[in-house]
């Protein structure tokens, strides 16, 4: 089945205790994107990758990396998460980098950062 | 940058009617509109998109229609069934710029009541 895979799907954490949330597709798919979504505030984009080691800021990058070392993964890095990082998160990939592609999206990762 | 509202944040509407859900976009220079759904526990999916050279667009009970010049497009749902009742977010991107990079809305929550 064609699925983007996320996990944890659920997190509770502590202020600085590094994690990494891992993503993955199965689908052959360029690009890959994480994204933390709060009410009223919709999906934010946090990084992007357009292919392997190519990654790019999206709009709210602070307090997070990534690594595209293969075409399937994308994780998640909080190297010193903080209470403002407790959001839903969701990674999401899509065919290729430019044109009409649809954004197939994971089931979402919920974190709590106390 | 781009800058997507959307309207309401909340819908309520009785089985059987229609609902509406409007979005304003800022970038006279986006010309690709999706419509996301998002279940309870589950990561948004594509339900219909409409590209700028096209007024309008149908899919069974959903529409979406693009006003270019005032830069706003709309969502409509008839003969709204429970199922209905879900997150739906819309979003502007570029389709063959930043990489597809896709512009959410904040989201609206519908409910439909039987």
């Amino acid at each position: 089945e064609a699925q983007v895979t996320q996990n944890p799907r659920y997190l509770i954490t502590v202020t600085g205790k590094k994690l990494t949330v891992t993503c993955s597709q199965n689908m052959n798919h360029e690009y890959m994107s994480w994204y933390r979504q709060d009410p009223g505030l919709g999906l934010r984009q946090i990084y992007y990758s357009m292919n392997v080691e190519v990654t790019d800021k999206g709009d709210v990058p602070e307090g997070y990396k990534v690594s595209r070392k293969e075409k399937r993964n994308f994780p998640l890095i909080l190297e010193s998460p903080s209470p403002n990082q407790t959001s839903l998160y969701f990674c999401a990939s899509s065919l290729r980098t430019s044109g009409h592609n649809e954004q197939f999206f994971g089931p979402g990762t919920r974190l709590t950062v106390l | 940058g781009e800058n997507v509202e959307q309207h309401p944040s909340t819908l309520s509407v009785q089985e059987g009617d229609s609902a509406v859900i409007k979005c304003t976009y800022s970038d006279s220079a986006s010309n690709y509109f999706p419509w996301y759904k998002q279940e309870l526990g589950k990561g948004p999916q594509l339900i219909i998109d409409i590209r700028s050279n096209v007024g309008e667009k149908k899919d069974q009970r959903i529409a979406v229609t693009l006003n270019k010049t005032a830069k706003h497009f709309s969502l409509h749902i008839t003969e709204t069934q429970p199922e209905d009742s879900a997150v739906y977010f819309c979003a502007a991107a570029q389709i063959y710029n930043q990489g597809g990079k896709l512009i959410f809305g904040q989201g609206t929550e519908l409910s439909v009541k039987p």
